[in-house]
C-alpha cells in the first residue's frame, strides 16, 4: 500500500531563515506530487506541483520554491522565511491520470 | 480557472438533524472529491465522485454529483457529535491537482 511521509511536524524559524520540508512518498511510482499550504482558519491554496522527477510549476508568485530531487521525494524550500510564510503545509500526491489526492500529516510551521 | 464555492462556510446543529452542506464549481468536471480534516490534522479523503449523478454513503454521510448542475451535495443524517470537522470539496485534479472550496466548519451538539 501505499504511504506518504512528510516532516518535520511542527516547526518555529525566526524571520529571515531558511526552511526546508521534506515529503516522500512509498509503494508507488511516478507519483503526481503537490505541496498546499492553509493558512490559519483559511482553505486550502496550491503551491506547487510536479509530474516528473526535475519538473515543477508554481501555482502562485512567493517566497518559496520546491524541487522533486527523486521520484518520489518532494521539497519545499525558502531562502528567507517571512512572516507571511506562516501555516499549515500539506503534501499530496496522487497517480497518475487519477484525481484523488492523498496527504500526509502536515507541518504547522510558525515563523516568528 | 476553476473556482470551488462551498456553502454554508460554517454550521453549527444539533445532535440527530439532518443537513446539507452544497458545493458548487465553475467549470465543467466529472471528478468531485470530499475530504475531512479534524482540527489541527490533515485531510482525509471521504468520497470520490467520478461521474454525473454518482452518489457514495458512509454511514451517515451520504455524497452526490451533478455535472450539469456543477454541484455535489454532502448530506448528514441523524448527526453526531463524532462528525464535527471541517469538510472540504474539491474539484479538478490530475497533474494540475486539485482546487478546493473554503471548507465547511461543522459543529455538532449534543
Amino acid at each position: 500500500s501505499q504511504t506518504i511521509h512528510q516532516w518535520p511536524a511542527t516547526l518555529v524559524q525566526p524571520v529571515g531563515s531558511p526552511l526546508s520540508l521534506e515529503c516522500t512518498v512509498e509503494g508507488t511510482s511516478n507519483p503526481n506530487l503537490y505541496w498546499y499550504r492553509q493558512a490559519a482558519g483559511r482553505g486550502l491554496q496550491l503551491l506547487f506541483y510536479s509530474v516528473g522527477i526535475g519538473q515543477i510549476s508554481s501555482e502562485v508568485p512567493q517566497n518559496l520554491s520546491a524541487s522533486r530531487p527523486q521520484d518520489r521525494q518532494f521539497i519545499l524550500s525558502s531562502k528567507k522565511l517571512l512572516l507571511s510564510d506562516s501555516g499549515f503545509y500539506l503534501c499530496a500526491w496522487s497517480g497518475i491520470g487519477a484525481g484523488e489526492a492523498f496527504f500526509g500529516q502536515g507541518t504547522r510551521l510558525t515563523v516568528v | 480557472e476553476l473556482k470551488v464555492e462551498q456553502n454554508p462556510l460554517f454550521l453549527s446543529m444539533q445532535e440527530g438533524k439532518n443537513y446539507t452542506i452544497y458545493c458548487n464549481y465553475s467549470t465543467t468536471s466529472d471528478r468531485l472529491y470530499w475530504y475531512r480534516q479534524d482540527p489541527g490534522k490533515s485531510l482525509e479523503s471521504l468520497f470520490v465522485l467520478l461521474s454525473n449523478g454518482a452518489v457514495k454513503q458512509e454511514g451517515r454521510l451520504m455524497a452526490s454529483l451533478d455535472t450539469k448542475a456543477r454541484l455535489s451535495t454532502l448530506h448528514i443524517t441523524a448527526a453526531v457529535h463524532d462528525l464535527s470537522a471541517t469538510y472540504f470539496c474539491g474539484s479538478g485534479g490530475g497533474a494540475d491537482g486539485l482546487t478546493f472550496g473554503k471548507g465547511t466548519h461543522l459543529i455538532i451538539q449534543p
